[in-house]
């Protein structure tokens, strides 16, 4: 079964610090979305994709903050100089096109910044 | 505002019993409702898709509802099982491309 992968896990890192996260998503799927997740809260939206391109970004986007999909496969999310306040799960999902399908989530990447 | 409400925030069921969880949402003109499941931890699991012209979706021991004139749908659980311990996530995709989610329910089965 090929469901959506998140790439690492688990993230320890020191404030300050530069982390990237990959997400292959469903490979028949052109839409990729990335939210994320503090602890007793539901998923907040970040930013998704329509094969290559960036279609949306919330405002909960920084600056420091940059998602990629490259060749419309997989995905990588950068935050940059990290701060404590960016730990949280960070969930990736895909689906197919249009207003009535399915969204597929992942592992999620759990990011702990000290 | 498009919001997502999901209460009560935890609920505790004796192993057997049926439940239900309740979720809400502000705006009734919805493209579809998805409720997830997540255990500690993990990521999500999707458990039912309900297209905004469908008034139910059933798949096992699960059946969802959904009222848009009243914006609320339900997830019935029957005959709970300890394995059914999770948190339950409501999503709603109010046609604008992403998911606006409730902040779930924390369910704990009994043995």
């Amino acid at each position: 079964d090929t469901g959506v992968s998140q790439d690492p896990r688990h993230k320890i890192t020191k404030r300050g610090q530069n982390v990237t996260f990959r997400c292959d998503p469903i490979s028949e799927h052109n839409r990729l979305y990335w939210y994320r997740q503090t602890l007793g809260q539901g998923p907040e939206f970040l930013t998704y994709f329509q094969n290559e391109a960036q279609l949306e970004k919330s405002r909960l986007l920084s600056d420091r903050f940059s998602a990629e999909r490259p060749k419309g496969s997989f995905s990588t999310l950068e935050i940059q100089r990290t701060e404590q306040g960016d730990s949280a799960m960070y969930l990736c999902a895909s689906s197919r096109s249009g207003l009535f399908t399915e969204a597929f989530f992942g592992q999620g990447t759990r990011l702990t910044v000290v | 505002k498009q919001e997502v409400t999901q209460i009560p925030a935890a609920l505790s069921v004796p192993e057997g019993e049926n439940l239900v969880l309740n979720c809400s949402f502000t705006d009734s003109a919805i493209y579809n409702l998805q409720w997830f499941r997540q255990d500690p931890g993990k990521g999500l699991t999707s458990l039912l898709l309900i297209q905004s012209s469908q008034r139910e979706q059933t798949s096992g021991r699960l059946n969802a509802s959904l009222d848009k004139s009243s914006g609320r749908s339900t997830l019935y659980i029957a005959a709970s099982q300890p394995g059914d311990s999770a948190t339950y996530l409501c999503a709603v995709n109010f046609g604008n491309e992403k998911l606006t989610f409730g902040t779930g329910t924390r369910l704990t089965i009994i043995p």
